[in-house]
C-alpha cells in the first residue's frame, strides 16, 4: 500500500525557516517524481514545487522561487522542502503527493495526510 | 501562473448528469493534453479522478469522464451520488514546466 507522511509543520514566526519532510513507503520511491502542494485555510490548491525521481529536474511555482528548496534522498525514501523567510502567506496544510507515471505529464496519484503550517506572531 | 477559472459550485439531484468546467489559456488548458481532475472531501486529501484529461485510474468509477475543448477542459459526473459531494479541482501542465490549479468547485447533492 502506498503511503506518504508529511511531517514538520508547526507555528513559527515571520521570518523563521521550517523544514517537510515526507515519508514515502509501498513503492520504489526512487522511480517517482515528486511534489509539494499546499492549501490555505479555506482556499483552493496551489502547486508548489516539484523534483524528479533522481533529483535532477526541479521546478518551482513563482510564489515559492527563492524561499522554497525541494530535495530528495531515494536512501531513505524521503521528500523534503525547506522553507525560508516564511510569511503569513504561506501558512497553509502541505501535501506531498506522488507523480502518476502511467500519465504522460505531471499528475498526482497518491497524496499524503498533509502537515499544517501556520505563520504568525 | 493563474489558476483556471472554475464555477465556484454546481449541484444536481440524485441520479442527474452534471458538468464542471475548467478554463484556462492557449499556454496551459489550450496547448496540453495534461488536464487532471482531483477530488476533495472536507478535511481529507485530494483524491485524483482523471488524468491526461479522459483518463481514469484504476478503481475511479466510470461515472467520472473528461473532456477538452479549446482552452476549457470539463468534467462529468453521471449518476450523481450523495458521495459525490465535495470539492473538485482541474489541474493543467503549462509551457514553462509548471502546474496550475482551478479555482475549485463545490459540487453539492440536492
Amino acid at each position: 500500500e502506498v503511503q506518504l507522511v508529511e511531517s514538520g509543520g508547526g507555528l513559527v514566526k515571520p521570518g523563521e525557516s521550517l523544514r517537510l519532510s515526507c515519508a514515502a513507503s509501498g513503492f520504489s520511491f526512487r522511480e517517482y517524481a515528486m511534489n509539494w502542494v499546499r492549501q490555505a485555510p479555506g482556499k483552493g490548491l496551489e502547486w508548489v514545487s516539484s523534483i524528479g525521481s533522481g533529483g535532477a529536474s526541479i521546478y518551482y511555482a513563482d510564489s515559492a522561487k527563492g524561499r522554497f528548496t525541494i530535495s530528495r534522498d531515494n536512501a531513505k525514501n524521503s521528500l523534503y522542502l525547506q522553507i525560508n523567510s516564511l510569511r503569513a502567506e504561506d501558512t497553509a496544510v502541505y501535501y506531498c503527493a506522488r507523480d502518476n507515471n502511467d500519465a504522460k505529464a505531471r499528475t498526482f496519484d497518491y497524496w499524503g495526510q498533509g502537515t499544517l503550517v501556520t505563520v504568525s506572531s | 501562473q493563474s489558476a483556471l477559472t472554475q464555477p465556484a459550485s454546481v449541484s444536481g439531484s440524485p441520479g442527474q448528469s452534471i458538468t464542471i468546467s475548467c478554463t484556462g489559456a492557449s499556454s496551459d488548458v489550450g496547448d496540453y493534453n495534461y488536464v487532471s481532475w482531483y477530488q476533495q472531501h472536507p478535511g481529507k486529501a485530494p483524491k485524483l479522478m482523471i488524468y491526461d484529461v479522459s483518463s481514469r485510474p484504476s478503481g475511479v468509477s466510470n461515472r467520472f469522464s473528461g473532456s477538452k475543448s479549446g482552452n476549457t477542459a470539463s468534467l462529468t459526473i453521471s449518476g450523481l451520488q450523495a458521495e459525490d459531494e465535495a470539492d473538485y479541482y482541474c489541474s493543467s501542465h503549462t509551457g514553462s514546466s509548471t502546474q496550475v490549479f482551478g479555482t475549485g468547485t463545490k459540487v453539492t447533492v440536492l
